[in-house]
């Protein structure tokens, strides 16, 4: 079973340039999840996805942030323009969840993202 | 609001020393609790989780954890690390209903030594 996969690995921009990152969930997970990790800080969630709706985005830092789950498999997050304090690494986690049960997340490896 | 508390964030350890990590969290209704891993390189991976039942949890490569409900903590523990346990480990907690997000806690850089 293929895991979850992420795609840059790395990415380095300037400050005010627009840079997407994607995520592809294990196959047949429903929920899909976005976090951040800013260097020193923990890893924080960004926003949740069940398929294609957005179920919580209470973690997405301003509307230079956009999430999108198109079709429910992959999502892609979007930052435009970047700033400086959006450096950090992205992960990107899927899980099942089958009505009220919850299941474990598994992480991707996150995309380095480095805003100079 | 919940938050997550690792009291070490880097630890220095010889091999066949015994490990625990502390991870308390605050929240007063039911959780679900985590313990990662991250070796260096590599992606995070689940160590053990706790869902209800036996509060004393067994995950992989030898790692164990136990729920104390009533002091909010959640700790890590392995009797003998080896060299290849140096790596970054995480615990979080999420809600029992709702998304699931999750909660981390800031990380402890394990350094094991040969």
């Amino acid at each position: 079973e293929a895991g979850v996969t992420q795609f840059p690995s790395h990415s380095v921009i300037e400050k005010g340039q627009t840079v997407t990152l994607r995520c592809d969930p294990i196959s047949g997970h429903d929920n899909l999840y976005w976090y951040r990790r800013v260097m020193g800080k923990e890893i924080k969630f960004l926003l949740h996805f069940v398929k294609e709706s957005k179920q919580d985005e209470s973690g997405m830092p301003n509307n230079r942030f956009l999430a999108e789950r198109t079709g429910g498999t992959y999502s892609t997050l979007k930052v435009q323009p970047a700033e400086l304090e959006d450096s950090g690494v992205y992960f990107c986690a899927s899980s099942q969840a089958l009505g009220a049960v919850s299941y474990e997340q598994y992480f991707g490896p996150g995309t380095r993202l480095t805003v100079t | 609001a919940q938050s997550v508390s690792q009291h070490n964030h880097h630890v220095i350890l010889s091999e066949a020393a015994s490990l625990e990590l502390g991870c308390n969290y605050s929240y007063g209704g039911t959780v679900n609790l985590f313990w990662y891993v991250q070796y260096p390189g590599q992606h995070l991976q689940l160590l053990l989780k706790y869902f209800s039942g036996d509060p004393l949890v067994k995950g992989i490569k030898g790692f164990e954890a136990e729920f104390i409900k009533s002091k909010f903590s959640f700790n890590l523990r392995k009797p003998s690390v080896q060299w290849s346990d140096t790596a970054e480990y995480f615990c979080a907690v999420s809600r029992t209903s709702g998304t699931y997000k999750y909660i981390f806690g800031t990380g402890t850089r394990l350094k094991v030594l040969a």
